[in-house]
């Protein structure tokens, strides 16, 4: 059974760094059908694609946020990490762990979320 | 970037209703479209992939079509377990992008 595990709810300071941890059971992080991304969603808002792990180690980031993002993953601990840096009140949000599925041809999708992480930027 | 157009934005129907909503890509991404349903205060779950293709679980009464820039999610009869948010999401090309989202209450 699949699951995705994320911290609890986490405040941080403007301009501070967040790190975010999710660990994976259920399948490994290696398997090469599978990859992680990290997506956002804004209180009453929209969901917004972060960033991508592939099981290669290849990465992708969202254009807006490239320079502020970085994705990585631990296959011998079933992590994915994220971190989002120079955090501002505006990037509160609930933040989700997400499975990828990658099938041989075709498109992906997102078939595994976490329970999501309510991120809260304020002094 | 490729944009992602859905509507409506909202819509009212009643329990039995046949719902559909429409998304819309800025360029062709041929089949790469997936489908969400999101209810408040839960993580999105995955309804249909590569336009058409009903994800396991989902019921009958969900389904999807369309090719190329344009795309039709469908709910034949709805269920009051069917008032929730809906939303597209292109994975043609990276960055993967998503629509805003259709919220379908009850009227």
């Amino acid at each position: 059974q699949v699951t995705l595990k994320e911290p609890g709810p986490v405040l941080v300071k403007p301009t501070e760094t967040l790190t975010l941890t999710c660990t994976v059971s259920g399948f490994s992080l290696s398997h090469s059908r599978m990859g992680m991304s990290w997506i956002r969603q804004p209180p009453g808002k929209a969901l917004e694609w972060l960033a991508h792990i592939f099981s290669n180690g290849e990465k992708s980031y969202s254009t807006s946020l490239k320079s502020r993002l970085t994705i990585s993953k631990d296959t011998s601990k079933s992590q994915v990490v994220l971190t989002m840096t120079n955090m501002d009140p505006v990037d509160s949000a609930t933040f989700y762990c997400v499975r990828t599925h990658k099938p041989a041809s075709g498109t992906s999708y997102f078939d595994y979320w976490g329970q999501g992480t309510l991120v809260t930027v304020s002094s | 970037d490729i944009q992602m157009t859905q509507s409506p934005s909202s819509l009212s129907a009643s329990v039995g209703d046949r719902v559909t909503i429409t998304c819309r890509a800025s360029q062709s991404i041929r089949n790469y479209l997936n489908w969400y349903q999101q209810k408040p205060g839960k993580a999105p779950n995955l309804l249909i992939y590569a336009a058409s293709t009903l994800q396991s679980g989902v019921p009958s009464r969900f389904s999807g079509s369309g090719s190329g820039t344009d795309f039709t999610l469908t709910i034949s009869s709805l269920q009051p377990e069917d008032f929730a948010t809906y939303s597209c999401q292109q994975s043609f090309s990276t960055p993967w992008t998503f629509g805003q989202g259709t919220k379908v209450e009850i009227k």
